[in-house]
């Protein structure tokens, strides 16, 4: 079965360092979605790509934060410097567009800064 | 803007009993309205979906969804709980942008 592969699932990191979080969309899928899950605010949307190119990354703090697709198989989402109240499950999610747009889900990575 | 509440965080309901998870919406235009649902340590995964056509749509897992456009709300049930049923349920909707907007979740408990 294709699916939404991510990596890392699981990082745990000090302040202040780097993290990078990698997605690989399902092949054929043209939208890329990366959300941020916490207890307390939900499953927020942080950006969103359709034929790799950035259409909304108004969710995201952009002072530190930064997502890209370097090419169709590859999106990024990169924390720099990484604070603990980034700590959450990050997803990403996969589409072919459109209204009918059913997404697909990676498994996350749970992120834990200290 | 778009927008998706789920007034309740948590649902119990008795395993065999019939169950309903609210969702209510905001959004210019036609709606376009979907459920996910999330298993502990999982991804979401598609339910069903309201694109347009019959206000009561069936999806996966015997659930169905009523749109009801009066009260801009598209709520999520079954008839006959399972205890596997049992997860978080997060009711979305597509922004004619394309950007796809969820709900907070809703944790349903199945009684056995």
């Amino acid at each position: 079965d294709a699916r939404v592969t991510q990596t890392p699932r699981h990082k745990v990191t000090e302040m202040g360092q780097e993290v990078t979080m990698r997605c690989q969309p399902i092949l054929g899928h043209n939208t890329v979605f990366w959300y941020r899950q916490t207890m307390m605010q939900g499953l927020e949307l942080l950006a969103y790509f359709r034929n790799r190119a950035p259409l909304d990354d108004s969710g995201m703090p952009k002072d530190r934060f930064s997502a890209e697709m370097p090419d169709a198989t590859l999106a990024t989402l990169k924390i720099q410097p990484s604070e603990p109240r980034d700590s959450a499950v990050y997803f990403c999610a996969s589409g072919f567009g459109g209204v009918n747009e059913k997404l697909f889900f990676g498994s996350g990575t749970q992120l834990s800064v200290l | 803007a778009q927008s998706v509440a789920q007034p309740e965080d948590q649902v119990n309901v008795a395993e065999g009993n019939p169950l309903t998870v609210k969702c209510t919406y905001s959004v210019s235009g036609n709606p376009y309205l979907f459920w996910y649902v999330q298993y502990p340590n999982r991804g979401l995964q598609f339910l069903l979906k309201y694109i347009t056509g019959d206000n009561l749509v069936k999806g996966s897992y015997g659930f169905e969804a009523e749109f009801n456009k009066s009260q801009t709300s598209f709520h999520l049930k079954k008839p006959s709980a399972l205890v596997s049923d049992s997860a978080l349920y997060f009711c979305a909707v597509r922004d004619p942008s394309g950007k796809i907007i969820f709900g907070k979740g809703t944790r349903l408990h199945i009684l056995p």
